[in-house]
């Protein structure tokens, strides 16, 4: 999985808590993307970070904010979980050079909120 | 909605047979990627075609871009049952500094030993 790790791999929580997912990368490219997966919505972007510090928001962003102070950690953080975010949450990275590029996807966490 | 679109959602097939999967999409784009995704894991790109180019291949993967009709086909030749996973579409619509890619719902195949 092209050097990324995700963690936690699986949570459960209770709705109205607070929740932090990390991104690890080894591969030190640019750009960083957080998705959520659900049946029948294929991958849809969350917030994605072009730099240290430097961070937008995707299609999905509501409820949903982020954080990326080292180049290798990009954190997603649901401020108040709720049933609506019970997913599989993927983190992927991609080189800032060409202009033409792959992304490389981590493990996935599964949330799941009660 | 989605900006790509698999055609279709599930497929079925043994073992040695051809599998054709479709994508279409609305906007103009730089190119684009079709990823796998066995079950559990996470994507693995396949092979990304440029905007220019037409038709391109890897190993036992074909790729065709229509850019006229905003459509793709991905072929698979000579299935195997590990070809078995989820394959998706990703439309890459980058300007300037922003990347992004915006993936379809993707096909399910089956492929029966």
């Amino acid at each position: 999985d092209a050097g990324i790790t995700q963690s936690p791999r699986h949570k459960v929580t209770e709705t109205g808590t607070p929740v932090t997912l990390r991104c690890h990368q080894t591969e030190n490219h640019r750009y960083m993307y957080w998705y959520r997966q659900d049946p029948g919505h294929g991958l849809r972007l969350i917030h994605y970070s072009y730099g240290v510090k430097d961070t937008d928001k995707g299609e999905v962003s509501d409820g949903y904010s982020v954080s990326r102070s080292k180049t290798e950690d990009f954190l997603l953080t649901l401020e108040s979980a709720t049933s609506s975010q019970t997913s599989v949450y993927f983190c992927a990275i991609s080189e800032s050079t060409g202009q033409h590029y792959e992304q490389y996807f981590g493990p996935g966490t599964r949330l799941t909120v009660t | 909605s989605q900006q790509g679109e698999e055609d279709p959602q599930a497929l079925s097939i043994q073992e040695g047979e051809n599998a054709t999967m479709n994508c279409s999409y609305k906007t103009s784009i730089n190119n684009l990627q079709w990823y796998r995704q066995n079950s559990g894991r996470g994507l693995v790109h396949l092979i990304l075609i440029r905007s220019n180019e037409r038709e391109k291949h890897s190993g036992r993967l074909r790729v065709t871009l229509d850019t006229s009709k905003k459509s793709s086909s991905l072929l698979i030749t000579a299935s195997r049952a590990a070809d078995t996973a989820s394959y998706f579409c990703a439309t890459d619509l980058s300007s300037g500094s922003a990347r992004q890619l915006t993936f379809g719902s993707g096909t399910q195949l089956t492929v029966l030993p």
